[in-house]
């Protein structure tokens, strides 16, 4: 079955950067864009963008543009999300979600499978 | 502020059938489809609705999705204490060219 495992727990100080990464399993990992959803303690979630796990493209929030890198591993079916200039309101659960259906470059815009969350805290 | 507007909070007792409202604008829910995930705390979203009604293979029929104009609903029926919990939905924005969610709401089944 579909499965996307995350990075553990990280704990950075204000201005530092981060790298979570997301293993993928079950399913063929470049025929599906990889997306990035945060979630701070007690608020919504909150879309950051994704990754076209085939060429590479990737689109991103307008939030957290020039802020934010999603790259994709040379091998082992890994995407990884790199945050940087952290400050205290990044403080967050991160999780990937697949999409449930891609057709070329055509996805769903919602998802069926999600990482477990990797905790984010930023804290001097 | 979130692009979706959502009640905070809903309520209802077992076994009653509870509405859950999603209101967004011509930019997103008004021209594209709209989801709805079901969050358990400390947990995940689970996907519980996708493209305005339809449901993924394993979630119950008591779940029922719907889209009028620039607004969507989520209907549970047979109120059950396991759906105690929070719902999100989320649509595509062409104004922002993003993913967007709604606050969020929370379900207490009383």
């Amino acid at each position: 079955q579909v499965q996307l495992v995350q990075s553990g727990a990280e704990v950075k100080k204000p201005g530092a950067s981060v790298k979570v990464s997301c293993k993928a399993s079950g399913y063929t990992f470049a025929s599906y864009t990889l997306h990035w959803v945060r979630q701070a303690p007690g608020q919504r979630l909150e879309w950051m963008g994704w990754i076209n796990v085939g060429d590479g493209s990737t689109k991103y929030s307008q939030r957290f543009q020039g802020r934010v890198i999603i790259t994709r591993g040379t091998s082992a079916s890994t995407a990884y999300l790199e945050v940087s200039s952290l400050r205290s309101e990044d403080t967050a659960v991160y999780y990937c979600a697949r999409p449930q259906y891609c057709s070329g470059s055509s996805c769903s815009n919602w998802f069926d499978a999600w990482g477990q969350g990797t905790l984010v805290t930023v804290s001097s | 502020q979130s692009v979706l507007t959502q009640p905070p909070s809903a309520s209802g007792t077992p076994g009653q059938r509870v509405t859950i409202s999603c209101s967004g604008s011509s930019s997103n829910i008004g021209g594209n489809s709209v989801s709805w995930y079901q969050q358990l705390p400390g947990t995940a979203p689970k996907l519980l609705i996708y493209s305005n009604n339809q449901r993924p293979s394993g979630v119950p029929d008591r779940f029922s999705g719907s889209k009028s104009g620039t607004s969507a609903s989520l209907a549970i029926s047979g109120l059950q204490s396991e759906d105690e919990t929070t719902y999100y939905c989320a649509t595509w924005d062409d104004s922002l060219t993003g993913l967007v969610f709604g606050g969020g709401t929370k379900l207490t089944v009383l």
